[in-house]
């Protein structure tokens, strides 16, 4: 089972700051199927980035994936108000699919 | 528009069994695989299962491997995970969501409550 590690587990910035998340991989994720997500309190996770670098339908571009192998990263250029919310990293390229343990993105 | 509609959940005694039911709406089912995923309220996302679009590949999380076995109706373009043995480990919002080019729509969610 690929074991996926994400940093830091707070984030704390104001509106406007860039923020920069990390997803490390135990193993080599295959074929960079590497999916990024976001979940509002009460509402169900969206998908934000899949292929590790490809930004999902309607996702703004302040929103970048970058990385291969085992490390991936998430930036976000300038954060906005809706963007403070709790952030998953998502290996789908080996079963049993994995999720990272989430960092939350919070208002300083 | 992707609409993902969960059902069937509810609070069972440790041991017992429930389906649930997933109602997909606005795009061609059989062409996707899809999954089911749950979370703790308050805790993280954990993957549970996987089906590709023609049954012909099934995935299980190790905790629930054995007990949990997915499926789907094409037909009536619905997913469904039958859950035997449960735990109260297994309490969580069951999410189920569509594998696009990963995992890009997700329905609202049933609630699973394993109690005595």
């Amino acid at each position: 089972e690929i074991v996926l590690t994400q940093s830091p587990g707070t984030l704390s910035l104001s509106p406007g700051e860039r923020a920069t998340l990390s997803c490390r991989a135990s193993q080599s994720v295959t074929g960079s199927y590497l999916g990024w997500y976001h979940q509002k309190s009460g509402q169900a996770p969206r998908l934000l980035i899949y292929g590790a670098s490809s930004r999902a339908t309607g996702i703004p571009d302040r929103f970048t994936g970058s990385g291969s192998g085992t490390d991936f990263t998430l930036t976000i250029a300038r954060l906005e108000p809706e963007d403070f919310a709790v952030y998953y990293c998502q290996q789908y390229g080996s079963s049993p699919w994995t999720f990272g343990q989430g960092t939350k993105v919070e208002i300083k | 528009d992707v609409q993902l509609v969960e059902s069937g959940g509810g609070v069972v005694r440790p041991g017992g069994s429930l389906r649930l039911s997933c109602a997909a709406s606005g795009f061609t089912f059989g062409n996707y695989g899809m999954s089911w995923v749950r979370q703790v309220p308050g805790k993280g996302l954990e993957w549970v299962s996987a089906i590709n679009w023609n049954s012909g590949n099934l995935g299980y999380a190790d905790s629930v491997k054995g007990r949990f076995t997915i499926s789907r109706d094409d037909g009536k373009n619905s997913l469904y995970l039958q859950m035997n043995s449960l735990r109260a480990e297994d309490t969580a919002l069951y999410y189920c969501a569509r594998k696009g080019a990963a995992l890009d729509y997700w329905g609202q969610g049933t609630l699973v409550t394993v109690s005595s």
